[in-house]
């Protein structure tokens, strides 16, 4: 079956400090992957996506990219701020099957 | 503003005394799911719904009911609540097609004494 392994947290960084949060999969089909964000006292929230190989999703100076000879899609920022502390999920839509696949989560905690 | 609303946000309750948590999105999506959060264990589908009157289970589905009467609503029932299921709840709705993302709700907190 489909499966997102993520890094285990927490991830603890200085504020500007450069992010990098390694998801990989595996799937049975061509799936289309996500990186969603779970503030504090909150739901989770799209952060951003990629349907294809190659593919770059980005948002908010987060950006991620599709790579299907790796089957990696690792989140990363430049320089990070207070307000990212928070959990963040891989999660994937395999054609093959309607329940979506999601990661552990990484907790992401930033310092002032 | 497209969103989805859960209610209660917070319940606690007691051992046996039926409870529902409802959901509501006004997005008009097709496909509406249930899920809790647990430490250490990420994110757990309960029970999904492809379409009105098309409900499935996900990977926990025991002790816990959906329904799916209007496209809009998805109810979670637990008829007969136990302290195993003390958790945080999230409903969320999605379009059709692989390439949709999930909206989610702001969750429940359940706690069954």
């Amino acid at each position: 079956g489909d499966s997102v392994t993520q890094m285990e947290g927490p991830v603890t960084l200085s504020e500007e400090a450069f992010l990098t949060i390694n998801c990989t999969y595996t799937a049975t089909g061509y799936p289309s992957l996500f990186w969603y964000v779970q503030y504090p006292g909150e739901g989770l929230q799209l952060l951003l996506k990629a349907t294809k190989a190659d593919d770059k999703g980005s948002n908010k100076g987060f950006e991620a990219t599709y790579r299907k000879e790796t089957t990696s899609f690792h989140l990363e920022k430049g320089s990070v701020q207070v307000s990212d502390s928070a959990v963040y999920f891989c999660a994937l839509n395999d054609g093959g099957s309607y329940i979506p696949t999601f990661g552990r989560g990484t907790s992401l905690i930033v310092h002032p | 503003e497209a969103q989805v609303t859960q209610n209660p946000r917070y319940l606690i309750t007691v051992t046996g005394k039926k409870l529902t948590v409802t959901c509501s999105q006004n997005m008009n999506h097709e496909y509406m799911s249930w899920y809790r959060q647990d430490p250490g264990l990420g994110l757990r589908q309960i029970y999904y719904s492809m379409n009105v009157e098309v409900t499935d289970k996900g990977d926990v589905p025991e002790g816990y009911k959906v329904s799916r009467k209007e496209k809009r609503n998805f109810p979670l029932i637990l008829e007969s609540p136990s302290p195993n299921q003390t958790s945080l709840y999230f409903c969320a709705s999605r379009l059709g097609g692989d390439n949709q993302p999930q909206h989610f709700g702001d969750g429940t907190r359940l706690s069954i004494l």
